[in-house]
This record gives structure tokens, sequence and C-alpha cells, in this order.
């Protein structure tokens, strides 16, 4: 069964942590993105990846970096988390232009007290 | 400027009713659309897209969206919800290979 898998589901850090959040594909998917929602604001697009080593800022890249070592993974660095990065983050993956099979992956909850 | 709106943010429907969450969009093309369901502590499904041709789309769990140029919509339906179908819904626009999203409309079911 294909699918894209997320490290925690759950996630409490404090002010001012470095914090990773992974992503795992096993579809051989060249593009993954990260995404970050909000009650009311649906998703945002923080970071997305063409290939590996390539990255592109969304529309709300501030704070947040990206790491694309390996074709399968895709990771979100928080370099100094703060409390408005609290929110629910989704990672997604496709194969180039098949935005029909945006597979996502279940989210993690981040918490920053 | 592209953009999906989603006036609902709540709706509230009897199980065995039927239900209609509307999507409106802002694009300067021919549209491609998708709705996505989410369940509690999931992430996001595709239930259904319109990419062209027949305006009525069928999706899974049985849903169905009807796609209006001229009414710039993409509302989604089902004639009888379930208990199941409890879960917020997002439409989304392709514009060059990214989706943009709507806010989202969550769907709660009374007994």
């Amino acid at each position: 069964d294909v699918k894209v898998t997320q490290s925690s589901r759950y996630l409490v850090k404090r002010t001012g942590e470095k914090v990773f959040l992974e992503c795992v594909q096993d579809m051989d998917h060249e593009n993954m993105f990260w995404y970050r929602q909000d009650p009311g604001l649906g998703l945002r697009l923080i970071y997305f990846s063409y290939d590996v080593k390539m990255k592109e800022k969304g529309d709300i890249p501030e704070g947040y970096s990206v790491s694309r070592e390996k074709k399968e993974r895709f990771s979100l660095i928080l370099e100094s988390a703060s409390t408005n990065q609290t929110s629910m983050y989704l990672c997604a993956s496709r194969s180039p232009g098949a935005s029909e099979k945006l597979l996502f992956g279940s989210g993690t909850q981040l918490s920053v007290l | 400027a592209q953009s999906v709106t989603q006036p609902d943010i709540h709706i509230t429907v009897s199980e065995g009713a039927s239900l209609e969450l509307r999507c409106n969009y802002s694009y300067g093309a021919t549209p491609y659309l998708f709705w996505y369901v989410q369940s509690p502590g999931q992430g996001l499904q595709l239930l259904l897209k319109y990419f062209s041709g027949d305006t009525l789309v069928q999706g899974i769990k049985g849903f169905e969206a009807e796609f209006k140029r001229s009414q710039s919509s993409f509302n989604l339906r089902k004639p009888s919800v379930h208990w199941s179908d409890a879960a917020e819904y997002f439409c989304a626009l392709d514009s060059n290979y990214q989706l943009i999203w709507g806010a989202g409309t969550k769907l709660i079911i009374k007994p």
C-alpha cells in the first residue's frame, strides 16, 4: 500500500528550539510539498521540492527551511520555533504534473509553548 | 487573482438528509478543480476531480459535484449523508500544477 509517512503525529516543543519534521514517501515521486493547516485558513504552502536537492518557496516560507537529500525524504525545519508556528503540518507527494494524484500524510500537530 | 472560496465554515445536516457544500473559484482559464475530504486525525483524501467534459462528476463515497462555469462554482453534493461523512471538506483549484485551497467546510452530522 503506497503511502506518505510523517514521523510524528504530535510534537510539543519550546520556543526557540530547532524542530525537524520528517516526511517519507515510498512511491518514487519527484514532487514533495509541505503545507500548514490552520482553522479557517485552509492549507497554505510552505515549501515544495521538484526533485532531489531542489526546493522552491511557497506562500509562507518565513521561519522555515527544508531539506531534500534523498528522493523519498523531505524534511521541514523550524530553525527557532515560535508560538505562531503552532499548527498542523501536512506533507504530500506526487508525480510531476499529476495534481489529481497528490497523496497526503496524516499530519503532524505541532505545539510550540 | 486566482482564489477558491468556501462560504460555509460549518454545516450541520441530519443523518439521511441531502448535502450540498459550496465552492466558488476565480481563475482566468478552464479550471481543474478538486474536492478533498479530511476525516478526524487523517490526511486529505481525493473525493473527485473535474478536468473537462461532463460537468457532473462522480466521486468516491457516493459524492458528486457539478461544475458551472457561468457561476464559477463547483459544488459538492450527496443525496443522503451518513454519520461517517462527518469530516472537513476542501475545494481546490489547480494553478500551474500548484493547488490553491479553500478554507474548508466542516460537516457535522446530527443523529
